[in-house]
């Protein structure tokens, strides 16, 4: 069955750095776009970033563009979210989830803590 | 950026009521590209509709969605108890994918 996973999150202290993966299984990872969503405590749903099926093309929120960079490596059916210069406000369950345009299927989430 | 207004925020009912909730966009989502999830507390959100008014996979025909440009619902024909959560639209037409801020469906 199609599975995502995340992994990565913890805590972080302000402006630092962090990076998370979403390993996929059950599908052919390199024919999908992949999503990632996040949410704060207590908060609604917020759409991070998208990257392609092959990698070629990337598209964030504004408020992250320009500190995080999706990425993916297909041979690892696993994709990546670089989270640089961190912020208090970027506190939130990450989820990764398949793309077909609307999101199908997501991971259970990774919690990303942002405190000093 | 096509932001999403759902209402209302909080829709008290009693298992086998019927729920109707709200989704308006401030611009004409294209295509029909509006998707909508349910979300219980601690678990992912879960895909129920997509292209406005298409189920996705195992989701029962109890929920249905409707509209275009920029007024859609998701409709709950009869409450079950498993039905009590969150639920949120988002429109993948346009970049950023926007959400909704959810509404509440809670037990009366």
């Amino acid at each position: 069955q199609v599975q995502v996973v995340e992994s990565g999150g913890g805590v972080v202290q302000p402006g630092r750095s962090l990076r998370l993966s979403c390993v996929a299984s059950g599908f052919t990872f390199s024919n999908y776009g992949m999503h990632w969503v996040r949410q704060a405590p207590g908060k609604g749903l917020e759409w991070v970033a998208v990257i392609w099926f092959d990698g070629s093309n990337e598209d964030y929120a504004d408020s992250v563009k320009g500190r995080f960079t999706i990425s993916r490596d297909n041979s690892k059916n696993t994709m990546y979210l670089q989270m640089n210069s961190l912020r208090a406000e970027d506190t939130a369950v990450y989820y990764c989830a398949r793309d077909q345009g609307y999101a199908d299927n997501w991971g259970q989430g990774t919690l990303v803590t942002v405190s000093s | 950026e096509i932001v999403l207004t759902q209402s209302p925020g909080t829709l008290s009912l009693s298992p086998g009521e019927r729920a109707t909730l709200s989704c308006r966009a401030s611009q004409s989502v294209s295509s029909r590209f509006l998707a909508w999830y349910q979300q219980k507390p601690g678990q992912a959100p879960r895909l129920l509709i997509y292209g406005a008014s298409t189920r996705a996979t195992g989701i029962p025909d109890r929920f249905s969605g409707s509209g275009s440009g920029t007024d859609f619902t998701l409709t709950i024909s009869r409450l079950e108890p498993e039905d009590f959560a969150v639920y949120y639209c988002q429109q993948y037409g346009r970049s950023p994918r926007t959400f909704g801020q959810g509404t509440k469906v809670e037990i009366k």
